[in-house]
């Protein structure tokens, strides 16, 4: 069963804007993990948080994470049409259990 | 480093046909994991792999099997294929386990008919 959940299922926005996607989970978690799949390839981590941490930082990447409202947010700031890809939130309970995904596009 | 291989990159299969999916992975990591996507549906764990000569079940394993011979390759196998294997089949590895970054190869896309 997913434990993620991703919101929204599909962004598109303009190159230079911000985009915001969110991630819920139902159960304690001992981690958190974003991945990118851009079209046709293979997953890449992007970020990992820990459940003691609330917010971390990677390049244009920012993620948050509320273990109260078993909630992660990922932003990409400034984004460039090579952000165009398929996010994923993963949750670690025992094993990674990944959300459906929120696709990204960024138009030019 | 080349990371994590998958053999074939494309198959397509008649219902009732068998065949194995290559992984290798050049990290020495000792966790391995078989994937498959479907549209809407994430990516769902199949069986895995804490280090060689171990496997266990995932979420979906009915239907499929797999071997660790060596460190460095999980093979999964189909004995009789059905039209609801049709998906995209990723392998990963990781140092240690699911608290660990995941690497991933570049996928396999089975179709059965």
């Amino acid at each position: 069963s997913q434990q993620g959940e991703e919101d929204p299922q599909a962004l598109s926005i303009q190159e230079g804007e911000n985009a915001t996607m969110n991630c819920s989970y139902k159960t304690s978690i001992n981690n958190l993990q974003w991945y990118r799949q851009n079209s046709g390839r293979g997953l890449v981590h992007l970020i990992l948080i820990r459940s003691n941490e609330r917010e971390k930082h990677s390049g244009r990447l920012r993620v948050t994470l509320d273990t109260s409202k078993k909630s992660s947010s990922l932003l990409i700031t400034a984004s460039r049409a090579a952000d165009t890809a398929s996010y994923f939130c993963a949750t670690d309970d025992y094993k990674l259990s990944f959300g459906a995904g929120t696709t990204v596009t960024v138009r030019a | 480093n080349a990371g994590v291989t998958q053999t074939p990159k494309f198959r397509v299969l008649k219902t009732g046909q068998s065949m194995t999916l290559l992984c290798a992975q050049d990290m020495n990591h000792e966790y391995m994991y078989w994937y498959r996507q479907d549209p809407g549906m994430g990516l769902r764990l199949i069986h895995y792999s804490v280090g060689e000569g171990t496997t266990a079940k995932g979420e979906v394993p009915d239907g499929y099997n797999v071997s660790r011979l060596k460190k460095q390759n999980f093979l999964l196998g189909l004995e009789s294929a059905a039209p609801s294997q049709t998906s995209v089949y990723f392998c990963a590895s990781s140092p240690r386990g699911s608290s660990d970054t995941q690497y991933f190869g570049p996928g396999t896309r089975l179709t059965v008919l």
